[in-house]
């Protein structure tokens, strides 16, 4: 099936800074989504994107749906200790369920 | 409150049994789907339906079952044909099928094989 690239893979940064991740894809997507992760839980849907080039924010959380429509990144600001989990992007194309990149696991040191 | 809820939250399992998995939802939404979450592997698709009845498999549907009685209901078989179930379950819903984003996720529920 199709796949799509998250990285970095992994992140260890100071209470205050801010975070960036990204996900590509060899693939053309019409919707790309972000979704949190907390140990144990299921993901939780935190912004959507529906156009090419769209910019939105929630919070902290700034994402963006590249122009190409095989990308997208998320970026988190001034970043909190309950940042931390698992954070996924997922691409919807067609009439085809949803494909997840591989995370990327944030820690944040107080 | 409207949710989706698995059940139950860890299962234990003896080497050649299968168990089943429940997940219902009250959501009113009409498609239903099952991942599979394993370290550093993901999300992967075991299977989804868009309507009762009806049921489509994912990229890692071998063995698994499911069935699609109820619009409510999508519960997962893990059978003794899966080499290495061990795993964390995560079923999700979502409207109009698959053509809609927003996808609604269950805490899961933890497999382990004994």
């Amino acid at each position: 099936g199709q796949q799509l690239n998250q990285s970095p893979q992994s992140m260890f940064i100071q209470e205050g800074e801010d975070v960036s991740m990204n996900c590509t894809s060899s693939s053309i997507f019409n919707t790309w989504l972000w979704y949190k992760q907390d140990p144990g839980e299921g993901p939780v849907l935190l912004i959507a994107l529906y156009k090419a080039g769209e910019l939105t924010s929630n919070g902290r959380l700034t994402a963006q749906f590249g122009i190409t429509r095989k990308d997208s990144f998320l970026n988190i600001s001034a970043s909190i200790p309950s940042d931390v989990g698992i954070y996924f992007c997922a691409g919807l194309s067609g009439n085809t369920p949803l494909v997840f990149g591989k995370g990327t696991r944030l820690s944040v040191i107080a | 409150d409207g949710g989706i809820t698995q059940s139950p939250k860890y299962l234990f399992r003896k080497e050649g049994q299968n168990v089943t998995l429940s997940c219902e939802q009250n959501l009113n939404h009409d498609a239903m789907y099952w991942y599979r979450q394993d370290p550093g592997q993901g999300l992967r698709l075991i299977y989804y339906s868009q309507i009762v009845n009806d049921f489509q498999k994912g990229d890692i549907a071998e063995g698994y079952s499911v069935s699609r009685e109820k619009k409510e209901s999508f519960p997962l078989t893990v059978t003794s044909a899966q080499k290495n179930p061990t795993a964390f379950y995560l079923c999700a819903s979502s409207r109009q099928g698959v053509l809609t984003g927003g996808y609604t996720f269950g805490s899961g529920t933890r497999l382990t094989v004994v």
